[in-house]
């Protein structure tokens, strides 16, 4: 079975701060998608990543690829308010555009 | 181009009725997907649909729950006799195609209460 694992589930941070979020997934994948919710909200895109090695960039997130780890991470410099909501990695499993999702990270940017 | 809709966006239902639930892709887009997002979890994958075809209901409940995807009008997802548990975030998503260059663009979502 698929298993899209994400850490932390919750992360609490003050303004200015750097932190990484995970995202460990069970089965072969080259893309892995990132997504932003805020409460009540539908899910924004952030970032798409296509192949082993991919680095992105948008502001202050960074997203990576090494899909022979089978982990992508998302980077967060310097944070800001603006950043607190919740962040979903996406695997896409097969030709379809299946995407299996992780489970979240509730992340609150504090003053 | 509008972006992909969905109606209606809130939607409270008694136990024991039926939830109809429409999505309409983006202009083009003819891959519709859906997804539920149970409170303070995930979205869980439920069906995959091109125009008149189930490609893919893995995630679907084998009960109560139904998808369509018709050559004219919106796709819908129909949840008959509801239950207190099938209260949730129901999202579609479409796509332009499927392959490496192209992705999943998601509706405002349907929020289901069941009383």
């Amino acid at each position: 079975e698929l298993k899209v694992e994400q850490n932390p589930l919750f992360l609490s941070m003050q303004e200015g701060k750097n932190y990484t979020i995970y995202c460990n997934y069970s089965t072969t994948s080259d893309r892995l998608y990132w997504y932003r919710q805020d409460p009540g909200k539908s899910l924004e895109s952030l970032f798409v990543l296509l192949s082993n090695g991919a680095v992105k960039q948008e502001g202050r997130l960074m997203a990576s690829l090494d899909t022979k780890a089978r982990l992508s991470t998302l980077h967060i410099t310097a944070a800001v308010h603006d950043l607190s909501a919740t962040y979903f990695c996406a695997v896409d499993i097969g030709d379809n555009n299946d995407m299996r999702f992780g489970a979240g990270t509730r992340l609150t940017v504090k003053p | 181009n509008a972006g992909v809709m969905q109606n209606p966006r809130h939607l409270v239902r008694r136990r024991g009725q039926e939830a109809r639930l429409r999505c309409s892709p983006m202009k083009g887009h003819s891959h519709v997907y859906w997804y539920r997002q149970l409170p303070e979890e995930g979205l869980k994958f439920m069906v995959y649909l091109q125009k008149e075809n189930i490609i893919d209901e893995s995630g679907m409940p084998k009960e109560r729950f139904s998808a369509e995807f018709p050559k004219e009008g919106p796709s819908i997802l129909r949840i008959q006799q509801v239950v207190r548990g099938d209260s949730a975030a129901y999202f579609c998503a479409s796509s332009l195609t499927t392959g490496l260059h192209y992705e999943q663009y998601f509706g405002p979502g349907t929020r289901l209460t069941v009383t």
